[in-house]
């Protein structure tokens, strides 16, 4: 399996909703990743997991809040999230320690918030 | 984070060769290059990547200046398939991806 495989494809969800995205890997990887991307816009990074311990939170709003209940698994919780929080929201993982290896994406969840 | 500048749009026609640049004037010599791209609606696939020396795949060729503070990503024979946006990344010590820009890559028939 060589696959990251994200769910929802889509969502909407109202203001004042709470849902989760959800991010799954079986290529062993213990890094995982949260990105935001904005249409025509390059990929933002929102965190970083490594060896199920968030590294990285660069600066994201609380309303977005990680979690990586074991090795193979990331969700992203969403509440009260605004209209300008609809985006397309990639999952990606890698190997961390050492090594040059890149990254493996999913295709995404594409999220409107209403 | 070292930045890296790339055109924002390209053009190829079909079946012809896409050199397609990326200047990385404040690359550290333990930052690897990068290139990714995207396909519209999906995520960002991995192209290629090198250190110091020309690499070369199934998808592209990676020309690195010997200086490294530029470098190349050639698609030997462009398809309508090749038209993407390409990132080029430099990814160091830490565990992170930060993306540019990248080039949209236009493939005339």
């Amino acid at each position: 399996d060589t696959e990251v495989t994200q769910t929802p494809k889509h969502l909407v969800m109202g203001m004042t909703n709470k849902k989760s995205l959800k991010c799954e890997q079986h290529m062993g990887h213990r890094a995982m990743y949260w990105y935001k991307q904005k249409a025509k816009k390059p990929p933002e990074l929102m965190f970083v997991y490594s060896y199920e311990k968030l590294s990285i939170n660069e600066s994201v709003p609380s309303r977005f809040s990680p979690e990586c209940p074991n090795s193979s698994l990331l969700n992203l919780h969403l509440h009260a999230l605004q209209p300008e929080d609809s985006a397309l929201y990639l999952c990606a993982s890698r190997r961390p320690t050492g090594g040059s290896g890149g990254y493996t994406f999913g295709s995404g969840t594409r999220l409107t918030v209403v | 984070d070292a930045k890296t500048t790339q055109p924002n749009s390209m053009e190829s026609n079909e079946e012809e060769p896409v050199h397609l640049p990326c200047n990385h004037s404040t690359i550290s010599g333990t930052d690897y290059i990068h290139w990714y791209r995207q396909l519209p609606s999906q995520g960002p696939e991995y192209v290629i990547h090198g250190l110091t020396s020309n690499v070369n795949n199934r998808m592209a060729s990676l020309a690195i200046a010997e200086d490294r503070k530029s470098s190349t990503l050639i698609l030997h024979r462009a398809t309508l398939r090749d038209a993407a946006v390409y990132y080029c990344i430099l990814r160091g010590t830490g565990n992170q991806f930060y993306f540019g820009t990248g080039t949209s890559l236009t493939v005339i028939p």
